[in-house]
């Protein structure tokens, strides 16, 4: 099946400081989405990016499909960034309707 | 976007037995996804569930462990069979949007502890 990577796995930064983190898939998607898991476990779709640019606020997502990478970045940090971003893809080769998540990263942001 | 209501929230079995979640969806959907997020761990499909049909079971899943109800479009069970504390993990529900895209949205999830 695909593999889905995330590159840093945990990362802690200061409030106020910008990150940018990477999602590699090793086949062709037509369906990638960033999600956000709060401390208390919830799932948050942050966007719905198979390929192009997307912001929502401080966050801001660009996915390359033809170089299979996707990358989130987060602006003026806060501590309610804390928690883990995973990216989840589908695709044609391995069934469009659901999705395989990627290993995730682990973010701190420290007051 | 679909609100998923997830119950239990949290619980705490003995080994040996079973647990049924329940997955409520304030709109009709077609596909329900079942995920399975062991400690520390990214988020694995247990099984697709549509109505109408058995479910669809990913590699490593089997029906016997974990069967899956669906009987209507804005319903589903999961139950957790015979277990045994590695079934420890948090167990989501999740639903694709209707407009197209297979954007997904999440319950709360169902945070479950085998002793």
């Amino acid at each position: 099946g695909i593999q889905v990577e995330q590159s840093p796995p945990d990362l802690i930064l200061q409030e106020g400081a910008n990150s940018t983190l990477r999602c590699n898939f090793s086949d062709s998607v037509n369906n990638l989405q960033w999600f956000h898991q709060n401390p208390w476990g919830q799932l948050i779709n942050l966007f719905y990016i198979p390929s192009g640019t997307k912001q929502n606020g401080r966050l801001s997502a660009t996915t390359v499909a033809t170089e299979r990478y996707s990358l989130l970045y987060i602006s003026s940090s806060q501590t309610t960034d804390s928690g883990v971003y995973f990216c989840a893809v589908g695709g044609y080769n391995f069934g469009n309707e659901k999705l395989t998540f990627g290993t995730g990263t682990r973010l701190t942001i420290i007051p | 976007s679909a609100v998923i209501s997830q119950k239990p929230s949290r619980d705490i079995c003995q080994r040996g037995t079973s647990l049924t979640i329940q997955c409520q969806v304030d709109s009709q959907v077609t596909m329900m996804f079942w995920y399975r997020q062991q400690p520390g761990q990214s988020l694995t499909l247990i099984a697709t569930a549509n109505q109408g049909s058995e479910a669809t079971y990913e590699s490593g899943f089997v029906i016997d462990k974990f069967p899956i109800s669906r009987p209507n479009l804005t319903f589903s069970t999961l139950t957790v069979s015979n277990m045994s504390p590695e079934d420890s993990s948090i167990y989501l529900c999740s639903v694709a949007s209707s407009t197209g895209a297979n954007v997904l949205t999440f319950g709360a999830g169902s945070r479950l502890t085998v002793l």
